[in-house]
């Protein structure tokens, strides 16, 4: 059974850069039928998916967001990871990985959650 | 990009009632990108249903998927107290803005 686990900071303050990493347990980062992704969820509100990077290296990230996101694989560690640069309050977010399905592009496995507070 | 809106906002049912979700895109979608998702309070989203219709592993068969085009509903036949969530449709990276089930 897949686990995901999201680790990051908790506070980051404005302007800076956000850095959060995935551990994936249970399948292979390196396996062609998922995408690994980001999603996230401001305070009461919906869900926003952020991108998502193939075993390949290749990335995907939603339009308003690609200037300040690098996504990246750590194989040696099973693990993907995001950063976010110039963050404002409007990042203040449930960041959440999950695993994608290459072929109908659902999400069947999320990692719980981390919270992550843009102030300074 | 394709919007996806969902109806109502919020569903108020008693148990055993049928709760029917709806889920109206703006433009034509296949039928094997649609997914639903139950979300409740602190936890992550958990897959429901994909492929419009299809049911996640473990997921019960009181829930069910149906439409094609633009018009999707996520069905739950017997409401029970642990369904109350909020529930998401989604495409691709699209997601609906929810449905909040509340249980009376």
């Amino acid at each position: 059974q897949v686990q995901l686990q999201e680790s990051g900071p908790g506070l980051v303050k404005p302007s800076q850069t956000l850095s959060l990493t995935c551990t994936v347990s249970g399948d292979s980062i390196t396996s062609g039928d998922y995408y690994w992704t980001w999603i996230r969820q401001h305070p009461e509100r919906g869900l926003e998916w952020i991108g998502n990077i193939s075993y390949s290296g290749t990335t995907s990230s939603k339009q308003s967001l690609r200037s300040r996101l690098t996504m990246s694989l750590d194989t040696s560690k099973n693990q993907f990871s995001l950063t976010l640069s110039s963050v404002t309050a409007a990042d203040t977010a449930v960041y959440f990985c999950a695993r994608g399905d290459r072929e109908t592009t659902s999400f069947d496995s999320w990692g719980q959650g981390t919270l992550i507070t843009v102030s300074s | 990009e394709t919007v996806l809106t969902q109806s109502p906002g919020t569903l108020s049912l008693s148990p055993g009632e049928r709760a029917t979700l709806s889920c109206r895109a703006s433009q034509s979608v296949s039928n094997i990108y649609l997914a639903w998702y139950q979300q409740k309070p602190g936890q992550a989203p958990r897959l429901l249903i994909y492929g419009a219709s299809s049911r996640a592993t473990g997921i019960p068969d009181r829930f069910s998927g149906s439409g094609s085009g633009t018009d999707f509903t996520l069905t739950i036949s017997r409401l029970e107290p642990e369904d109350c969530a909020v529930y998401y449709c989604q495409q691709g990276g699209t997601f609906g803005q929810g449905t909040k089930v509340e249980i009376k």
